[in-house]
């Protein structure tokens, strides 16, 4: 069975640091991961998805690498703002067929302070 | 940038009532999904349609609930019966082969 675990759990850093965000997973039979950002009491925003053949996708100062044989991905964001202040979840998608279902970690709740 | 849409954001209903939560997914996605997250808790699946048919369905996803795409542009999920334990924030999902998921921005469904 798929587990999905996300550390550290939470942190807080001083604005304009760079910082990284772990996932990792136990199964590598994945087809996609996808990186979400979640305000308190809100719906989930997509920030990034990474293909299985691929090893990494970039988007502003965002970027979330994945490596399939050891099971795990990471999303780093470079310099840092208040407004990144929220929880971020990574979920892989475990297969193509017609489900292509998300098993979700449990996020990891950033503060960023200015 | 199209988006997922639900209705309503908040429902409060009665232990052992009928609820339908609503979503218009993007137009050309087809595939749909449901989702909750009870308060504090991962993000769990509950059911996966594509084809006008349930493709999977999780444990939680019992007789109590139902989904339906009645008019080919809304997809509803029914439960019949509400629980206490039911209550959490429900999302829709959508997307198109090979592409990521855009999510709803939820139903925060309470039941008293």
């Amino acid at each position: 069975k798929q587990e999905v675990t996300q550390i550290p759990a939470a942190l807080s850093v001083p604005e304009g640091e760079n910082l990284v965000l772990n996932c990792s997973f136990t199964d590598s039979a994945i087809y996609n991961l996808q990186w979400f950002r979640q305000d308190p009491g809100k719906g989930l925003t997509s920030l990034l998805l990474i293909q299985s053949s691929q090893r990494e996708q970039t988007s502003g100062r965002l970027n979330a690498s994945l490596d399939k044989s050891s099971g795990r991905s990471t999303l780093y964001i470079a310099a840092s703002q208040p407004g990144d202040s929220a929880t971020y979840l990574c979920a892989v998608i475990v297969s193509s067929g017609n489900t292509g279902k998300l098993i979700f970690g449990q996020g990891t709740t950033l503060q960023v302070k200015p | 940038e199209p988006e997922v849409t639900q209705t309503p954001s908040h429902q409060v209903t009665q232990m052992g009532q009928e609820v339908i939560l609503r979503c218009v997914p993007i137009s050309n996605h087809l595939y749909f999904y449901w989702y909750r997250q009870i308060l504090g808790q991962k993000v769990e699946f509950l059911v996966s349609f594509y084809n006008n048919e349930i493709s999977e369905k999780s444990e939680i996803f019992d007789d109590q609930f139902s989904v339906e795409r009645p008019d080919g542009s809304n997809f509803t999920l029914k439960i019949r019966s509400t629980k206490l334990e039911d209550s959490a924030m429900y999302f829709c999902a959508s997307r198109r082969q090979g592409f990521g998921y855009t999510f709803g921005s939820g139903t925060r469904l309470t039941v008293v």
